[in-house]
């Protein structure tokens, strides 16, 4: 059974870090593509930023509100993904979710639950 | 940036009803667009994927058609349990932008 499960979110200060984890099981997580998706409160969604496997060279993408601020990483040897969020905004806040890139490339076929971040003072 | 928009926003139906939701992109997304359901407290699940395809295990009363910029999300006849919001989502290049949401109530 496909299983992702963030963890990380919190309370932090507008100009602070946080570090999300995203720890995956029950597939080949090196295969895949994986992406960060948030949703501000009542708000729709809103794609974050994915980093691609390694026949890809892990390299990554963002989104414009995000660049240069939000870092996507990976470790395959711990089936795991992360999102370094630095120089936070009130706007950041957001339940962060976790998805992976299907095979097709057309869609993210599985979604971890969620981990809220709340930025602010 | 590609843009996209859903219609309606808000919509009000039976159990029973067909409900069409549209999804028009600002420029020729191909076949690359996913639609997701979304239930009050949970994570989203995709419906379909490349325009029409079944994600495995969703009902076949769900269907997806459309071509270029204009797509649509069918549901042949509304169950208790689909009353929920619809996102549509493009996959052709970055960034991969969501639409605003269709919030499917009862009537």
């Amino acid at each position: 059974e496909v299983q992702l499960e963030e963890s990380g979110g919190g309370l932090v200060q507008p100009g602070g870090s946080l570090r999300l984890s995203c720890a995956a099981s029950g597939f080949t997580f090196s295969d895949h593509y994986m992406d960060w998706v948030r949703q501000a409160p009542g708000r729709g969604l809103e794609w974050v930023a994915r980093v691609r496997n390694r026949p890809n060279s892990y390299t990554t993408e963002y989104d414009t509100s995000v660049k240069g601020r939000f870092t996507i990483s990976r470790d395959d040897s711990k089936n795991s993904v992360y999102l370094q969020m630095n120089s936070l905004k009130t706007e950041d806040t957001a339940i962060y979710y976790c998805a992976r890139g299907s095979r097709t490339g057309r869609d993210f076929d599985y979604w971890g639950q969620g981990t809220l971040v709340t930025v602010s003072s | 940036d590609i843009q996209l928009t859903q219609s309606p926003s808000f919509l009000s139906a039976s159990v029973g009803d067909r409900v069409t939701i549209t999804c028009r992109a600002s420029q020729d997304i191909s076949s690359y667009l996913a639609w997701y359901q979304q239930k009050p407290g949970k994570a989203p699940n995709l419906l379909i994927y490349g325009v029409s395809i079944l994600q495995s295990g969703v009902p076949s009363r769900f269907s997806g058609s459309g071509s270029g910029t204009d797509f649509t999300l069918t549901i042949s006849s509304l169950q208790p349990e689909d009353f929920a919001t619809y996102y549509c989502q493009h996959l052709i290049n970055y960034p991969l932008t969501f639409g605003g949401g269709t919030k499917v109530e009862i009537k």
